[in-house]
C-alpha cells in the first residue's frame, strides 16, 4: 500500500480566496505529480516535479502553482480560486527508474462557489 | 506522440458476468501498460501491470497480456462481483518515460 497523502480530502470555499491544497509522501520517491481529474473522469497533468527545486507544467494549463522544497512535499496553490477551477486533484508519486509504477493519494475533491 | 484508446462506458454487468475492457495504444519502442481502478470517492490503485510483450499481469482475478503485435493489453475477469464497480483506467509509460499517458477511463456498474 502506497503512503501518499493528501489533504484536505474535500473543500468548499468561495470565489477569490487562496488555497493549497497539500501532498505528502513517506516513500522517498523523487518524482511526484499533480493531475486534475474532470467530471467525466478523465486525467490531465497538470504539474510534475523530479526533485526538489525542480517543477514544471504539465500537458493541461493551469492557474495553479506548486514547489518542492522538500522530497516528501509537494503542495499546490491557487491564489485566487474560482468556480472553473472546481475539480478532484490528485497527488502521485513514483521511484526513480523510467516506466515505473505511480502511486496515487485519495485526492482532494474541491467546489468552488 | 503516446496514446491510450480503451472502450467507452459505462458498462453494466450482473454479478458472475464475465468481463472484458479492450485497451489499445500507440506508442514508439517497449512501453509499460498499467491498469489502474479508481473506486468511488477514492485515488487511482494500481490493479495490474505488464512489462514487456506477451507478459501477463494478474490480481484479484482480474488478467491483461501484453499484446505487442496488435498493440493491446484487454482486461479481463471471469466472474465479477459487486465490488468491483468503479472506474478502470488503462495507461502507458513510453520507453525512458517517467509520466503516464492515461485512456479516459471506463465505469463498471455490477448489479446483484
Amino acid at each position: 500500500e502506497a503512503d501518499i497523502y493528501q489533504t484536505p480530502r474535500y473543500l468548499v470555499i468561495g470565489t477569490g480566496k487562496k488555497i493549497t491544497l497539500e501532498c505528502s509522501q513517506t516513500m522517498g520517491h523523487d518524482k511526484m505529480y499533480w493531475y486534475q481529474q474532470d467530471p467525466g473522469m478523465e486525467l490531465h497533468l497538470i504539474h510534475y516535479s523530479y526533485g526538489v527545486n525542480s517543477t514544471e507544467k504539465g500537458d493541461l494549463s493551469s492557474e495553479s502553482t506548486v514547489s518542492r522544497i522538500r522530497t516528501e512535499h509537494f503542495p499546490l496553490t491557487l491564489e485566487s480560486a474560482r468556480p472553473s477551477h472546481t475539480s478532484q486533484y490528485l497527488c502521485a508519486s513514483n521511484e526513480r527508474g523510467s516506466q515505473e509504477t505511480q502511486y496515487f493519494g485519495p485526492g482532494t475533491r474541491l467546489l468552488v462557489l | 506522440g503516446d496514446s491510450v484508446t480503451q472502450m467507452e462506458g459505462p458498462v453494466t454487468l450482473s454479478e458472475e458476468a464475465f468481463l472484458t475492457i479492450n485497451c489499445t495504444y500507440t506508442a514508439t519502442g517497449y512501453p509499460s501498460l498499467f491498469w489502474y481502478v479508481q473506486y468511488p470517492g477514492e485515488g487511482l490503485q494500481l490493479l495490474l501491470k505488464a512489462t514487456k510483450a506477451d507478459d501477463k499481469g494478474s490480481n484479484k482475478g482480474f488478467e491483461a497480456t501484453y499484446r505487442k503485435e496488435t498493440t493491446s493489453f484487454h482486461l479481463e475477469k471471469g466472474s465479477v462481483q459487486v465490488s468491483d464497480s468503479a472506474v478502470y483506467f488503462c495507461a502507458l509509460s513510453g520507453a525512458g518515460s517517467y509520466q503516464l499517458t492515461f485512456g479516459k477511463g471506463t465505469k463498471l456498474s455490477v448489479i446483484p
